[in-house]
């Protein structure tokens, strides 16, 4: 069974700074997709970046980046400039890519920003 | 607007209950998903269902029970045999490609006591 391991329950960083989040997973599977989600105090799941595995250019969004280490099963998510408005719950997750399977998630980290 | 509704936001039953939560899109997605949401847990998946009058168990799947009937709806039954009801319960959507991201609804509180 795959598993998604976020090491970092908690992260906070100073407004305007930069932060890496951590995500590795557990896959025999060469094809598949990695997300990170962001959930803020409302509790909406809100999708922020989307990575395939069969590219080897990170997917960017804005602000959002993603370091996407295939052979290492790494999937860190960075922030840049960070804002008050980035202050949730980030949660990495996996879906292999047959099957129309399930998204398996991590257990997500807590990160603050401070003003 | 295109979305997945919720309803209740806050649900409250006494133990020995069974309880169902409701969800609906209107997105024309194909599978739905229920997850539940414990602190310092994630998201563990419960049942989903790939298309109408199909469905599969997830993680943790005791105790819970649900229907496809039409392809909008998705409805959960918390029903007493779940030791620990209280949580907050997450739908999802997709279409039917892997690629495709989940769409969440904005939740169920439920508290069992």
């Amino acid at each position: 069974a795959q598993t998604v391991t976020q090491s970092q329950p908690e992260m906070s960083v100073q407004e305007a700074e930069t932060v890496t989040l951590s995500c590795t997973y557990d896959t025999s599977e060469s094809d598949y997709y990695l997300f990170w989600y962001k959930q803020p105090p409302s509790r909406q799941m809100i999708l922020v970046i989307r990575q395939e595995a069969y590219k080897q250019q990170n997917a960017t969004e804005n602000r959002f980046s993603v370091n996407f280490q295939k052979a290492a099963k790494s999937f860190s998510l960075k922030i840049s400039d960070s804002q008050l408005g980035d202050a949730a719950m980030y949660f990495c997750a996996y879906r292999p890519d047959f099957g129309n399977e399930k998204l398996t998630f991590g257990t997500g980290t807590r990160l603050t920003i401070i003003p | 607007d295109g979305g997945i509704t919720q309803s209740p936001k806050y649900l409250f039953r006494k133990e020995g209950q069974n309880v169902t939560l409701s969800c609906e899109q209107n997105l024309n997605h194909d599978a739905m998903y229920w997850y539940r949401q414990d602190p310092g847990q994630g998201l563990r998946l419960i049942y989903y269902s790939q298309i109408v009058n199909d469905f599969q168990k997830g993680d943790i799947a005791e105790g819970y029970s649900v229907s496809r009937e039409k392809k909008e709806s998705f409805p959960l039954t918390v029903t007493s045999a779940q030791k620990n009801p209280t949580a907050f319960y997450l739908c999802a959507s997709s279409p039917r490609q892997e690629s495709s991201p989940l769409h969440f609804g904005n939740g169920t509180r439920l508290t069992v006591t």
